[in-house]
C-alpha cells in the first residue's frame, strides 16, 4: 500500500469551474498535511498547509481534512488556466520532519 | 524571492564522476532538506539536516552520497560515483521546526 495516493489524472475542468483534488494516506501517525503545486520543470510550490480536521481556506483554495477517514483534499474555485499543473500531496508524520509526496494529480484548466 | 538559492540549475556529468550540489539558504535556518524527483515520477527524500548534522536519511541515501555544510552557509549535496539512475532533478529545502518546507528551485542532474 502507498504511503499517499493520488489519482495521476488528468483532470480536465473547464475555466471558471471547481476543480477537486483528492489524496488518501496510509498512516495515521501523519499529523501535517500540505498541497504543493508544481509546473513542468520546476520545484514544488506550497499552496496550502492544513494539521487539524475541517476546512482551511486561502483565497481561491480551500484544503479539507479528515484524519478518521485519512483523506484530505483541495478545493480550486474559479479554475484559471494557469492553474494547469501537478498538484502534489503532501504528508509528515509526528515521529519524523521529513515529507512524504503522493505521485501528484495533473490538472488542466480548459479556457 | 526564492527561500533557498541552488546552483547549478543543470549539472552534466559523466558516469562514475563526482558532483557537488549547492544550497544558498536566504535566511538563516537550521533545518535543510535534500529531496530528488527522477523524471516522471514522485518527490523522494533523501536528507535531512540539522545542526550541521545527518537527522535522518532515506535508503537511497547510500555510501555514494554526503552531505555537508562547509562554511556555515552553503548547504552541500555530493554524489562521489554518479550512476545513470542518479539522474534527476535535486531540490534543496528549508523548513523550520514543524512549519512548512519551502523548496529551491532545484538543480537538473543528467548522467550520462
Amino acid at each position: 500500500q502507498k504511503e499517499v495516493e493520488q489519482n495521476s489524472g488528468p483532470l480536465s475542468v473547464p475555466e471558471g469551474a471547481i476543480a477537486s483534488l483528492n489524496c488518501t494516506y496510509s498512516d495515521r501517525g501523519s499529523q501535517s498535511f500540505f498541497w504543493y503545486r508544481q509546473y513542468s520543470g520546476k520545484s514544488p510550490e506550497l499552496i496550502m498547509s492544513i494539521y487539524s480536521n475541517g476546512d482551511k481556506e486561502d483565497g481561491r483554495f480551500t484544503a479539507q481534512l479528515n484524519k478518521a477517514s485519512q483523506y484530505v483534499s483541495l478545493l480550486i474555485r474559479d479554475s484559471q488556466p494557469s492553474d494547469s499543473a501537478t498538484y502534489l500531496c503532501a504528508v509528515r508524520k509526528d515521529s519524523s520532519y521529513k515529507l512524504i509526496f503522493g505521485s501528484g494529480t495533473r490538472l488542466l484548466v480548459r479556457p | 524571492e526564492p527561500e533557498v538559492t541552488q546552483t547549478p540549475s543543470h549539472q552534466v556529468t559523466q558516469m562514475g564522476q563526482e558532483v557537488i550540489l549547492r544550497c544558498v539558504p536566504i535566511s538563516n535556518h537550521l533545518y535543510f532538506y535534500w529531496y530528488r524527483q527522477i523524471l516522471g515520477q514522485k518527490v523522494e527524500f533523501l536528507v535531512s539536516f540539522y545542526n550541521n548534522e545527518i537527522s535522518e536519511k532515506s535508503e537511497i541515501f547510500d555510501d555514494q552520497f554526503s552531505v555537508e555544510r562547509p562554511d556555515g552557509s552553503n548547504f552541500t549535496l555530493k554524489i562521489r560515483s554518479t550512476k545513470l539512475e542518479d539522474s534527476a532533478m535535486y531540490f534543496c529545502a528549508r523548513q523550520a521546526v514543524s512549519t512548512e518546507a519551502f523548496f529551491g528551485q532545484g538543480t537538473r542532474l543528467t548522467v550520462v
